[in-house]
């Protein structure tokens, strides 16, 4: 079946570039997203990227896919300590529902 | 434009009982998705509706159930409460961009409480 997974926590130094991973099964998926939750909230589109596609870069964020290991990332440069939160990436494969990551903790320290 | 809006927020409900959470959509979004987020199992799909149909639904009970109107907001429904259903209930509605991409935007999500 469809699987997601992530690394579950992640701490940089602000001002560092941060890079989280994550990894899929579904060789059918057609569009992947990165979202962003923090504390006692919803969560927040960040961005996303069409299956064919390499490379997306979006301000300070910057996903890279390689779909023949399936393997999706996020970059964010120049991390802040507004940008601490839960990031779940997300994959829409052949049965159109959304399967979600189990979440990576960016914790950013000064 | 308003976000996607949920009601109640907060809930504390008793075992076997049951419940019905809300959710507004993002006008001019038909689709609507609900999601149970709980530390254990993380974010599981429960159910899509789309112009008042069931499109797509996820690995659930039949206690679990869902439905939309014609102005697309959604209602969710838990009959016979369990421990287990304890979760934040998020909601999402959508909209398919010129490209096919299908963007979902989240609303707050309802924090259930089952004692």
């Amino acid at each position: 079946g469809e699987d997601v997974e992530q690394s579950l926590f992640l701490s940089v130094r602000e001002g560092d570039s941060s890079v989280i991973n994550c990894t899929y099964t579904d060789s059918s998926s057609t569009y992947l997203y990165w979202y962003k939750q923090e504390p006692g909230a919803g969560l927040q589109l960040l961005t996303y990227i069409f299956s064919n596609m390499d490379m997306k870069q979006d301000q300070r964020l910057t996903v890279l896919l390689n779909k023949k290991d399936k393997h999706l990332s996020l970059r964010i440069a120049d991390t802040q300590t507004g940008d601490s939160a839960i990031y779940f990436c997300a994959e829409r494969g052949n049965t159109d529902k959304l399967i979600f990551g189990t979440g990576t903790r960016l914790q950013v320290f000064p | 434009k308003a976000g996607v809006t949920q009601t109640p927020r907060y809930l504390i409900k008793t075992r076997g009982q049951q419940v019905t959470l809300s959710c507004s959509p993002i006008s001019g979004h038909r689709s609507v998705s609900w999601y149970q987020q709980t530390p254990g199992q993380g974010l599981q799909f429960l159910f899509e509706y789309f112009s008042e149909t069931q499109r797509n639904k996820g690995n659930f009970p039949g206690r679990f159930s869902g439905r939309q109107f014609s102005n697309s907001r959604s209602e969710m429904n838990v009959s016979t409460l369990e421990l287990g259903d304890s979760a934040l209930y998020l909601c999402a509605s959508s909209l398919v961009g010129l490209a096919g991409q299908e963007t979902q935007y989240f609303g707050p999500g309802t924090r259930l409480l089952v004692l």
